[in-house]
């Protein structure tokens, strides 16, 4: 089993339209919890991060932790075709930026006009 | 000010040639990761290092890859040998970020395409 899992889709939905992106991990010894998004041939960028459970949310992006059931999941209000793009989720156990992270396949997403 | 820059954007080798990937890190940047992402793949973590010490090569794949950092900024990654199952896109990433210090995102470049034939 992967550390880190994620449906590699593709999905396609209509503009405006709410997407749900979810990962699920198996190692519970992770406090950091990442998704970044990736546009073809570029590298991945930081969307949000959050530490162990919980909510954060950024302007259309909400991320979501639930511990108990090792889920996380990214929510994408009001999508808009610039949101076409593969997302990818990750963990990392402590401070991120000294410490390899883990990522999941990644989902590829597309947002119709 | 400039991002992550990674040369060549694409690299085509014959197999059994070898190969030698640059990474030009955020200037001041100390902390400084390979990673090998394959076609539909996340991101797989090869090496780490901080400064010009490298503190974890435990996802090297096999000992035909060789990463160095001799003066703490620029890097190189090598592959000696490729063979196909080395082709992949191979994404540099670097942070800010000293021990004990605040969390600070990566930034990666946009990697180089290795394509072994």
């Amino acid at each position: 089993q992967k550390e880190v899992e994620q449906d590699p889709g593709p999905l396609s939905v209509p503009e405006g339209a709410i997407v749900s992106l979810n990962c699920t991990y198996s190692n519970s010894a992770f406090q950091y919890f990442m998704w970044y998004r990736q546009y073809s041939r570029k590298g991945p960028e930081l969307l949000m991060y959050t530490y162990s459970s919980g909510n954060k949310e950024d302007g259309r992006f909400t991320a979501q932790v639930d511990k108990s059931s090792k889920y996380i999941s990214l929510f994408i209000r009001d999508s808009q075709p610039s949101d076409s793009a593969t997302y990818l989720c990750a963990r990392g156990r402590s401070n991120f930026g000294n410490e390899k992270l883990t990522f999941g396949t990644g989902t590829r997403l597309t947002i119709i006009p | 000010g400039a991002g992550v820059s990674q040369s060549p954007r694409y690299k085509v080798a014959k197999r059994g040639q070898d190969v030698a990937l640059r990474c030009d890190p955020i200037s001041g940047h100390v902390s400084l990761f390979w990673y090998q992402q394959a076609l539909g793949q996340g991101p797989e973590f090869l090496t780490y290092f901080q400064n010009e010490a490298q503190l974890d090569k435990s996802g090297l794949p096999s000992d035909r890859f060789f990463a160095e950092r001799p003066e703490g900024s620029v890097s190189t990654l090598k592959i000696q040998r490729t063979q196909q199952e080395d082709s992949a896109v191979y994404l540099c990433a670097s942070s800010d970020t000293r021990r004990d210090s605040d969390n600070s995102p990566l930034h990666f470049g946009n990697g180089t395409r290795l394509t072994v034939t």
